[in-house]
């Protein structure tokens, strides 16, 4: 499977626990987007990478949350202190960066805090 | 700032049915428009773009043309499947990776 793959698909966590989530994308795609999506909802732009190099934060992303992409591969995004504000679907996508191709997301991980 | 309004569901038709669903924006400049599709069970996947006015984006059955004047990209099919049932997103490109997205509007086609 060559598609964007998240990891967990689903977490349950008590509120005021940290989270990590995992997203890997397509391996020759150099931008790498976060969104997050509630109920009934569209999803929200977060943040996004180009390679390694976080390039813009939305104003949605409070300073519990932080995303990371090391080596320009893999991303993680860790929420700590969660509050049950902060359940929904955390959607990750990437995409070449050449101004045309699309971004291809994952199936996503949904967040339950309680 | 950037904004896409899109029509509520859920919208339910019988097979064979025709499908609009509209979508209008608020933009600076002039953005690109995209139609996502959300099938049960499965991650966003592009439907169809336009990048500039007048331009037609077409697949599987579906189409979409950017209306400038109108700031209108409405999305329709002739005939729909039971298969088309799915939630369905306009979206518009505000920078890069920032896709704004409507709220969605869930379909349900009935045999």
């Amino acid at each position: 499977d060559t598609g964007v793959s998240q990891d967990p698909r689903h977490k349950i966590t008590k509120r005021g626990q940290n989270v990590t989530f995992r997203c890997d994308p397509i391996s020759e795609h150099n931008r790498l987007y976060w969104y997050r999506q509630t109920l009934g909802q569209g999803p929200e732009f977060l943040t996004y990478f180009q390679n390694e190099a976080q390039l813009e934060k939305s104003r949605l992303l409070s300073d519990r949350f932080s995303a990371e992409r090391p080596k320009g591969s893999f991303s993680t995004l860790e929420i700590q202190r969660t509050e049950q504000g902060d359940s929904a679907m955390y959607l990750c996508a990437s995409s070449l960066d050449d101004g045309i191709t699309e971004a291809f997301f994952g199936q996503g991980t949904r967040l339950t805090v309680v | 700032g950037d904004s896409v309004t899109q029509m509520e569901g859920p919208v339910t038709l019988s097979e064979e049915a025709f499908l609009t669903i509209n979508c209008t924006y608020t933009a600076t400049g002039y953005p690109s428009l995209f139609w996502y599709v959300q099938y049960p069970g499965e991650g966003l996947q592009l439907l169809l773009k336009a990048t500039k006015a007048d331009d037609k984006g077409s697949n599987k059955g579906f189409e979409a043309t950017y209306r400038k004047e109108t700031t209108s990209f409405h999305l329709e099919k002739g005939s729909v499947q039971v298969s088309d049932s799915a939630v369905y997103f306009c979206a518009l490109s505000g920078g890069p990776g920032k896709l704004q997205f409507g709220a969605g509007t869930q379909v349900v086609v009935t045999p």
